[in-house]
């Protein structure tokens, strides 16, 4: 069964103090790993695509690598305005459907 | 619009009533996406549309639960004889491609009473 799985629930950083989120995902092939911000009483907003094993991407303060099994979301001197739920999905290779599979997100909380 | 679009943002609906929500996907992608988000919980998948055919509709929870697409570009998801578990926030999502990243709306809080 294709799954998605986020580690910590949830994080509290000091501003600055850098800090990785865990994706791990067992699938039987991947179309793609997909990195999303979810504010409250907001839909989430795309942030990265990673296609295959080592690839990585970067925006500002962050960064996504992907490995066979995991990815990691690398936050660097992170800001109180980096403070958002983190969602992970994955697009398994099953015939005949293109839906993702999400994990429960990662709630990151960045104090002043 | 520049984004993904769903209408109503909120809709209180009494116990038994019938729902229509609305989402109005970015110009031009092919695929469009109905999830389904409670209280603390994870994004639920409920239907994949390529065109204006859903190939996977696996997700739907009960034949009270349906959706369609016309035009290749808006879609319906309507929720028959609502109960207060389909209390929830309903967000839609398009990408120009099946295989690619997905933007997602606003979202639709849908309030069973």
């Amino acid at each position: 069964e294709d799954q998605v799985t986020q580690s910590p629930e949830a994080l509290r950083l000091q501003e600055g103090e850098s800090s990785s989120l865990n994706c791990s995902y067992t699938v039987s092939g991947l179309r793609g790993l997909f990195w999303y911000r979810q504010d409250p009483g907001k839909g989430p907003e795309f942030l990265f695509t990673l296609y295959s094993a080592g690839e990585e991407k970067e925006k500002e303060r962050l960064k996504a690598t992907l490995t066979k099994k995991e990815s990691f979301l690398h936050i660097t001197a992170p800001k109180p305005e980096d403070s958002a739920t983190y969602l992970c999905a994955v697009q398994p290779t099953t015939s005949g459907t293109y839906k993702y599979i999400f994990g429960t997100g990662t709630r990151l909380k960045v104090l002043a | 619009g520049a984004g993904v679009s769903q209408s109503p943002s909120n809709k209180v609906t009494e116990k038994g009533k019938d729902v229509e929500l609305r989402c109005d996907p970015i110009s031009g992608h092919t695929a469009l996406y109905w999830y389904r988000q409670s209280l603390g919980q994870g994004l639920e998948f409920l239907i994949y549309f390529q065109g204006n055919s859903a190939p996977d509709k696996s997700g739907l929870p009960s034949d009270r639960f349906s959706a369609e697409r016309t035009g290749g570009s808006v879609s319906t998801l309507t929720i028959q004889r609502t109960q207060q578990e389909d209390s929830a926030v309903y967000l839609c999502a398009s990408s120009f491609y099946s295989q690619g990243s997905a933007f997602f709306g606003q979202g639709t809080r849908l309030t069973v009473v």
